[in-house]
């Protein structure tokens, strides 16, 4: 595709359920990064990857998170036992390299009652 | 460690005025200083970044930021502002080699734009 696309758009889940966000980055990028975006925190680092492999895991929040990318391309992040202040827009990057430009998704905006 | 500050939630400009946004910025070692454009239920848009180099650098849109060592900053300004402008603008930095892995933002400046 053009660009790096995200799915679910939005996501309302109950406290307590899993939830499985899905990024698509853009054809032949080797990196990919995971954002998180809420109001009290503004945009927070949470994970990357370089090919399927993740260096630096440091901005993960809880163990409740976690996140896999297959084939160097599609990555999942997943979310267990979901709490309130889990509501927030993740969003998804990619870039070429990780010394190249990061272009984002549209994020996924996840409401968590 | 590295932070991003940008002063002022909420700036308000008359369509045709400058604008200024300001960002500071702190790293321990030589910054990769990025501003970002947020549209409404939309992703990050890249509008300009600075990595070495001429310290003064050109964007879309109109857009320019100067990098000031001395001052620790990286304001970004339009001489004239439109009503398309009206957006939500991220300063971010990173220090890890030559790109842009590990973005740390600030907390944003929403910019609007008064006909």
């Amino acid at each position: 595709g053009a660009g790096v696309s995200q799915s679910p758009s939005n996501k309302v889940t109950e406290k307590g359920k899993d939830v499985e966000l899905r990024c698509d980055p853009i054809s032949g990028h080797t990196a990919l990064y995971w954002y998180r975006q809420s109001l009290g925190q503004g945009l927070e680092f949470l994970i990357y990857f370089q090919g399927n492999s993740a260096p630096d895991k440091s901005g993960l929040p809880s163990d409740r998170f976690s996140a896999e990318r297959t084939g160097g391309s599609v990555s999942t992040l997943t979310i267990q036992r979901t709490q309130q202040e889990d509501s927030a827009v993740y969003l998804c990057a990619s870039s070429l390299t990780v010394d190249n430009e990061q272009f984002f998704g549209p994020g996924t905006r996840l409401t968590v009652l | 460690a590295q932070s991003v500050t940008q002063l002022g939630s909420h700036v308000s400009v008359s369509e045709g005025a400058l604008v200024l946004l300001r960002c500071n910025y702190s790293s321990s070692v030589p910054p990769y200083l990025f501003w970002y454009v947020q549209y409404p239920n939309q992703g990050l848009q890249l509008l300009l970044k600075y990595t070495t180099g001429a310290t003064l650098v050109k964007g879309i849109n109109g857009f320019e930021a100067e990098f000031k060592k001395s001052e620790t900053s990286f304001h970004l300004t339009k001489p004239s502002a439109h009503m398309s402008d009206a957006a939500e603008y991220f300063c971010a930095v990173t220090s890890s080699g030559a790109g842009s892995y590990q973005l740390t933002f600030g907390k944003g400046t929403k910019l609007s734009v008064i006909p």
